[in-house]
């Protein structure tokens, strides 16, 4: 069965230094999404990504962060210079097409750790 | 206001028994789409149950089942014959509308299963 991977499993990293967490979504599906869940809170959406170009986007996704496609399998999201608050688990998730009815496949998460 | 809202924090259940598990949304949209997701300790995301707005019928897969009521913006999970694997958190999610906008989760409920 299809599975959206998400890589590195667990990112440590310093106050001030930019991450690059890495997607491959299921490869027939055209919308690709981040998402991140603080320890202990609910999941909460950042944005969401179709034809090389954002569709949406939450008020948590600021100017620290982007996305991008570099090619045709992977799907990144970038912060560039980390907070402590920033540590959570990421969730990538695709799904077929858009709209409600449209299930979203989540990836296992990298649990990324600013110190 | 809250878009979902699961009131249970934390269940205790028998082994076997069936448990419900509220979950009440709030939207304008007509069209939309209710999902379950399960997050065992490890933390990945499962995808357990979807029901959009229009389906006539309760959705079923499984030992799982969605209550939904419509008129009173309800979409109860039902977990029948619970197993010690079901302890997990559990999140009720809705997505509006034909757009490519991410889901929108509750705070989830902490169900665990006792022998």
């Amino acid at each position: 069965e299809p599975e959206v991977t998400q890589t590195p499993s667990h990112q440590v990293t310093q106050m001030g230094q930019e991450v690059i967490l890495r997607c491959v979504p299921i490869s027939n599906h055209l919308y690709f999404y981040w998402y991140r869940q603080i320890l202990g809170q609910k999941v909460e959406f950042l944005v969401s990504f179709y034809n090389n170009e954002i569709s949406e986007k939450s008020e948590i996704f600021d100017d620290q962060f982007s996305v991008e496609r570099p090619d045709g399998s992977n799907f990144t999201l970038k912060i560039r210079s980390t907070k402590l608050e920033d540590s959570a688990m990421y969730f990538c998730a695709s799904s077929e097409l858009a709209g409600s009815s449209y299930e979203q496949y989540f990836g296992p998460g990298t649990r990324l750790t600013v110190t | 206001a809250q878009k979902i809202t699961q009131t249970q924090p934390g269940m205790f259940v028998q082994e076997k028994e069936a448990v419900t598990l509220d979950c009440t949304y709030d939207t304008s949209d007509p069209s939309y789409g209710l999902f379950w997701y399960k997050q065992p300790s490890s933390g990945e995301m499962i995808f357990l149950i979807y029901q959009g707005s229009y389906d006539q019928q309760n959705a079923t897969e499984g030992r799982y089942s969605l209550n939904f009521q419509k008129a009173r913006k309800s979409a109860n999970l039902v977990i029948s014959a619970s197993q010690l694997g079901d302890s997990a958190m559990y999140f009720c999610a809705m997505r509006e509308g034909g757009g490519a906008d991410g889901l929108t989760f509750g705070k989830g409920t902490h169900l665990i299963i006792q022998p």
